[in-house]
């Protein structure tokens, strides 16, 4: 099973920081990563598919990089609607999660 | 527009059996692959089940292999999950997704409906 590990768990930051989400796979999966926000109570929203495509519709303040084992989602610019959970997902082999990121308010 | 509808959940006794129903609407079902996922309570998402437009392949996690069974209905565009021998760390809320159609990622969720399992 690929294994997925996010950093950090948590992170406290402010309107207009830039902020990155690191996600690491267990073993290569090319570019078959994926990255969801997901406030409380709600379902969760995809941002960016194949590492770095930017789902219809989504800021472009929302970035994704990586392939291999290492990946990153950055948002240049945190705005209020930012703060919430962050999910990496691999779909190389079925799926797997990664424990995600709370961005919250410093 | 795309919306995903579930229901079924509800509190049910260890090694009971529930069936969790996902109405789709505002796309074309049967061009569509779709998936069961869960979250537990204050913890992380777990895929749970796929099932390919047609229905002809099939793939469970691990942690519900036989036990769960997920089929469709795409003449009334519906997505199940049948549940049976139920246990305590089934307790989640579930989600149906949409499967993208160029990429094996989840575009559309439903609100979810929850599963307790507990006596």
């Amino acid at each position: 099973d690929i294994q997925m590990t996010q950093s950090p768990s948590t992170l406290s930051a402010s309107v207009g920081d830039r902020v990155t989400i690191t996600c690491r796979a267990s073993q290569s999966i090319s570019s078959s990563l994926a990255w969801y926000q997901q406030k409380p109570g709600k379902d969760p929203k995809l941002l960016i598919y194949r590492a770095s495509t930017l789902e219809s519709g989504v800021p472009s303040r929302f970035s994704g990089s990586g392939s291999g084992t290492e990946f990153t989602l950055t948002i240049s610019s945190l705005q209020p609607d930012d703060f919430a959970t962050y999910y990496c997902q691999q779909y190389n082999s079925y799926w797997t999660f990664g424990q995600g990121t709370k961005v919250e308010v410093k | 527009q795309v919306q995903l509808v579930e229901s079924g959940g509800g509190l049910v006794k260890p090694g009971g059996s529930l069936r969790l129903s996902c109405a789709a609407s505002g796309f074309t079902f049967n061009d569509y692959d779709m998936s069961w996922i869960r979250q537990a309570p204050g913890k992380g998402l777990e895929w749970v089940s796929y099932i390919s437009n047609r229905g002809g392949t099939i793939w469970y996690a691990d942690s519900v292999k036989g036990r769960f069974t997920i089929s469709r209905d795409n003449a009334n565009n519906s997505l199940y999950l049948q549940m049976n021998s139920l246990r305590a760390e089934d307790t989640a809320a579930y989600y149906c997704a949409r499967v993208k159609a160029v990429a094996a990622v989840f575009d559309f969720w439903g609100q979810g409906t929850p599963v307790t399992v507990s006596s």
